[in-house]
C-alpha cells in the first residue's frame, strides 16, 4: 500500500536560514509526488509537483524539491526562509492507476514550520 | 472570488443537531472531494464525486451524508455526530478524477466542533 512519511512534526528555523523538509514515500511504481502548504486557517495550496523528467522541480514561493528514487524521498527545500513561510507543509503521493479504488492522493501527517525573527 | 468556497467557516453543534456543510467550486471541475483533517492525523479522504456520481465512500460512518446535486456543489450533511468528529473538513476539486497529474484545489475548510 502507498504511504507517505514526514519524519519531522515541527521544525523551527531562523528567518534567512535554509530549509529542508523531509518526505519519504512507499509506492511500487513511479509515483506522482506533491508538496502542499497550509497557512493557518486556510486550505491547502499546491507548492510543486513531480511526475517525470528532471528530478529537481521548482515551485512557487521559491521552493524546490528533489526526487530521489534510490532513497524513496522527495524533500522540499528553500535557500532562505521568510517569516511568511510559517505554515504546515504536506507531502502527498498519487497513484498512477487511480481507478476509483481509493482517494487519489495519500497525504503525510505534515510538518509544521515555525520561523524565528 | 476563490476557486473553492466553503461555508460555514466555523460550526459548533450538539450531538443531536442536524447541520450541513456546503462547498462550491467555480473552476469548471468535474470531480469533488471531502477530506477530514484532525489534529496529529493525516488528511483522510471521506467521499469522492465524479460528474455528480459518488465513486468513493472511504468507510465513513452514516452520520455523515454527502450530496452532490451538480458538478459545482457538494454538501456534507451532519447528524448525531460525536465529539471525536470535531475536525476541519476540507472540500477539494480537480478537473478530472483519474488524471492525477492535475492538482487538487482546496477550499479553506469548515472548522466543526461537536459538543
Amino acid at each position: 500500500a502507498q504511504s507517505v512519511t514526514q519524519p519531522d512534526i515541527h521544525i523551527t528555523v531562523s528567518e534567512g536560514a535554509s530549509l529542508e523538509l523531509r518526505c519519504n514515500y512507499s509506492y511500487g511504481a513511479t509515483p506522482y509526488l506533491f508538496w502542499y502548504v497550509q497557512s493557518p486557517g486556510q486550505g491547502l495550496q499546491l507548492l510543486l509537483k513531480y511526475f517525470s523528467g528532471d528530478t529537481l522541480v521548482q515551485g512557487i514561493k521559491g521552493f524546490e524539491a528533489e526526487f530521489k528514487r534510490s532513497q524513496s524521498s522527495f524533500n522540499l527545500r528553500k535557500p532562505s526562509v521568510h517569516w511568511s513561510d510559517a505554515a504546515e507543509y504536506f507531502c502527498a503521493v498519487g497513484s498512477m492507476n487511480y481507478g476509483g479504488s481509493q482517494g487519489n492522493l495519500i497525504f503525510g501527517k505534515g510538518t509544521k514550520l515555525s520561523v524565528k525573527p | 472570488e476563490t476557486g473553492v468556497t466553503q461555508t460555514p467557516r466555523h460550526l459548533v453543534m450538539g450531538m443531536t443537531n442536524k447541520k450541513s456543510l456546503k462547498c462550491e467550486q467555480h473552476l469548471g471541475h468535474n470531480a469533488m472531494y471531502w477530506y477530514k483533517q484532525s489534529a496529529k492525523k493525516p488528511l483522510e479522504l471521506m467521499f469522492v464525486y465524479n460528474f455528480k456520481e459518488q465513486t468513493e465512500n472511504n468507510s465513513v460512518p452514516s452520520r455523515f451524508s454527502p450530496e452532490c446535486p451538480n458538478s459545482s456543489h457538494l454538501f456534507l450533511h451532519l447528524h448525531t455526530l460525536q465529539p471525536e468528529d470535531s475536525a476541519l473538513y476540507l472540500c477539494a476539486s480537480s478537473p478530472r478524477l483519474a488524471d492525477l497529474r492535475g492538482e487538487l484545489f482546496f477550499g479553506e475548510g469548515s472548522r466543526l466542533t461537536v459538543l
